[in-house]
């Protein structure tokens, strides 16, 4: 069964760094790509960019380039979502998903990051 | 970026009646090369992730009702669910992964009446 398992809800203050992740099971990691997914509150579903880990061919959303830094390692077979200065605006919830043929089938549960004073 | 652009932005419709929501893309997502959409629908409920429900426009993903199917090529496509259930309440997005990056409607709220 392909299974993508979030790291924890984070609360960190203006300013702060942070790294979330996203582990894949199932299916041949490095061979699909991998993709992360932003929803603030009550709102839709933004794609931020996708990541290929087997030679990390990384792709951005304009939206987001600069913004965030997204890696991969395929040796544990886990992908990352980075902020090196965190805003408030970066409040939501963020997913991964990962895309086997084409299709962006398998999601993960989430992780919530809050981002306050 | 493709822009995908759903209709309407909300829904309402009597249990057991059909509901149609409709998806715009901003450039064609029908490859020549394999006669395929690349255009996929979603389901959110609230606390939980997105859920795929169709893919290739068309092809219902396992364990989805038969209720669920959606239609369209090149630039207009529609999700229909034939007879509201209670648990179809529910967000839904439209996704392009022609391009990338991929991207999403502005999602369509779905009620009971």
């Amino acid at each position: 069964e392909v299974q993508l398992v979030q790291s924890g809800a984070e609360v960190k203050e203006p300013g702060e760094s942070l790294k979330i992740s996203c582990k894949g099971s199932g299916y041949n990691f490095a061979n699909y790509w991998i993709g992360w997914v932003r929803q603030m509150p009550g709102k839709g579903l933004d794609w931020m960019g996708i990541i290929y880990p087997r030679d990390s061919d990384t792709r951005y959303s304009p939206s987001f380039q600069g913004q965030v830094t997204i890696s991969a390692d395929k040796s544990i077979s886990t992908a990352y979502l980075q902020w090196t200065s965190l805003k408030a605006s970066d409040t939501a919830m963020y997913y991964c998903a990962n895309s086997i043929n084409a299709v962006w089938g398998s999601w993960g549960q989430g992780t919530l990051v809050t981002v306050s004073s | 970026d493709i822009v995908m652009t759903q209709s309407p932005d909300s829904l309402a419709v009597s249990l057991g009646e059909g509901a149609t929501i409709n998806c715009k893309s901003g450039q064609s997502v029908l490859s020549s090369s394999n006669n395929k959409n690349y255009l996929a629908w979603y389901q959110q409920k609230p606390g939980q992730p997105p859920k795929l429900l169709i893919y290739w426009a068309s092809t219902r993903e396992s364990g989805v009702p038969d209720r669920f199917s959606g239609s369209g090529s090149g630039t207009d496509f529609t999700l229909t669910i034939s007879s509201l259930q209670a648990e179809d309440v529910a967000v839904y997005y439209c996704q392009q992964y022609y391009s990338t990056p991929p991207t999403f409607g502005q999602g369509t709220r779905l009620e009971i009446k």
